[in-house]
């Protein structure tokens, strides 16, 4: 039973416009949110995070939604770069735990 | 400091054969966990160590284990090789002493092919 589900696995985008990426959790439990990129042949690196605490995150062009009473969270990008083609991975850990549930990803083709 | 390092980088095996993959995690990181990724499976936990220890288990099947040494370094091994276990690899280390919020560094995985 996947506790943490990001229900589109492609995204299209035109470069400059916004990308937002959704990641939806069922573990109630859940007080920590990631998300990493991935390039092919690559491993994934750590993007942005935001704790249970807060609503909102950002980090340039990158910020990070969370809504806990949906038990969603979305990832924006702002302006678009053929460079953020990637995969995004959602991650979510609870305070018990030490180490994240990952989604199963969501491939972002920013077109130039 | 250096990145989390995986050997080798490729491998080609066949069915029923044994690999072992190894991985070294980022210095002072006392916790390395696996991950099997497959297209459409996003990434699957296999296991994690710290101190040695396998301190969490995913839902994989015997056929995969794994180890850590003192030194925090972490090999894992797969025997009896079927077709479905190609797949990139992926080793990540953190600090591994703090529940909650563990942000993990990945390595670039291998990538395992079965003939």
């Amino acid at each position: 039973d996947q506790q943490v589900k990001q229900n589109s696995p492609s995204l299209s985008v035109q470069e400059g416009r916004i990308s937002i990426l959704n990641c939806d959790y069922t573990n109630s439990m859940f007080d920590y949110f990631l998300w990493y990129k991935k390039y092919p042949a690559e491993g994934p690196t750590f993007l942005i995070s935001i704790s249970s605490i807060k609503d909102k995150n950002e980090d340039g062009r990158f910020t990070v939604f969370l809504n806990k009473s949906a038990k969603h969270l979305s990832l924006h990008i702002v302006p678009s770069q053929p460079g953020d083609s990637a995969v995004y991975f959602c991650a979510a850990s609870e305070g018990g735990s030490y180490i994240p549930t990952f989604g199963r990803g969501t491939s972002l083709i920013v077109h130039p | 400091k250096a990145g989390v390092t995986q050997t080798p980088r490729y491998l080609i095996k066949t069915r029923g054969q044994q690999v072992t993959l190894s991985c070294s995690p980022i210095s002072g990181h006392r916790s390395v966990s696996w991950y099997q990724q497959t297209p459409g499976q996003g990434l699957q936990f296999l296991f994690e160590y710290f101190s040695e220890t396998q301190r969490n288990k995913g839902n994989f099947p015997g056929r995969f284990s794994g180890r850590q040494f003192s030194n925090s370094r972490s090999e894992m091994n797969v025997s009896t090789l079927e077709l479905g276990d190609s797949a990139l690899y992926l080793c990540a280390s953190s600090p591994g002493s703090m529940r909650g919020n563990n942000e993990q560094f990945f390595g670039p995985g291998t990538r395992l092919t079965v003939l």
